[in-house]
């Protein structure tokens, strides 16, 4: 089946102690994407990716980092996660040039004390 | 500013009425796509519908149609014969054609509206 799978789906965790949320796509989608959900304002991007090893900010890219090492995996790293960053976030992928017809993974609700 | 407004907070409509979920969207550039998206309380992004900016019909999908007046910049989501499964946060989203470096995939949304169905 052809999807976007995220894990964990649910984590709460405490200031400061590093995490990483993974995110796979099995459809060979050239572009990856983080986006995060805020109650009032939407969802916003937070990096993106081309290709492999081709990785740039979004519009909120502050307390994150990722990393495109191999075409179906774009990992979101927290490196000192703050309160702030509580969100339900979501990875999308899409083949390239085809303006984000792609598909959404199933978010991962992230709650940081 | 905001490029794409979604004006309903909440809607209410009763099964097997029509509901219409308003969109305004900002944008200079003539290449762009605009998407609606359901969430239902189990949180996860269900895409409903496209429409391109030059595409010459309103898309339809099943009770999804999309209601797209270029002119007005307006791309309402109309459903048909609401069921009671339809309740959910309806996001409204937007891809231009030219961003900056290149971020062609790049989608902006909404604020959302929470539409709740009743029988």
């Amino acid at each position: 089946e052809a999807q976007v799978t995220q894990n964990p789906r649910y984590l709460i965790t405490v200031t400061g102690k590093k995490l990483t949320v993974t995110c796979s796509q099995n459809m060979n989608h050239e572009y990856m994407s983080w986006y995060r959900q805020d109650p009032g304002l939407g969802l916003r991007q937070i990096y993106y990716s081309m290709n492999v090893e081709v990785t740039d900010k979004g519009d909120v890219p502050e307390g994150y980092k990722v990393s495109r090492k191999e075409k179906r995996n774009f990992p979101l790293i927290l490196e000192s996660p703050s309160p702030n960053q509580t969100s339900l976030y979501f990875c999308a992928s899409s083949p390239l040039g085809t303006g984000g017809l792609g598909a959404f993974g199933p978010g991962t609700r992230l709650t940081v004390t | 500013a905001q490029k794409i407004t979604q004006t309903q907070p909440g809607m209410f409509v009763q099964e097997k009425e029509a509901v219409t979920l308003d969109c305004t969207y900002d944008t200079s550039d003539p290449s762009y796509g605009l998407f609606w998206y359901k969430q239902p309380s189990s949180g996860e992004m269900i895409f409903l519908i496209y429409q391109g900016s030059y595409d010459q019909q309103n898309a339809t999908e099943g009770r999804y149609s999309l209601n797209f007046q270029k002119a007005r910049k307006s791309a309402n989501l109309v459903i048909s014969a609401s069921q009671l499964g339809d309740s959910a946060m309806y996001f409204c989203a937007m891809r231009e054609g030219r961003v900056p470096r290149g971020n062609t995939d790049k989608l902006i949304f909404g604020t959302g509206t929470r539409l709740q169905v009743f029988p």
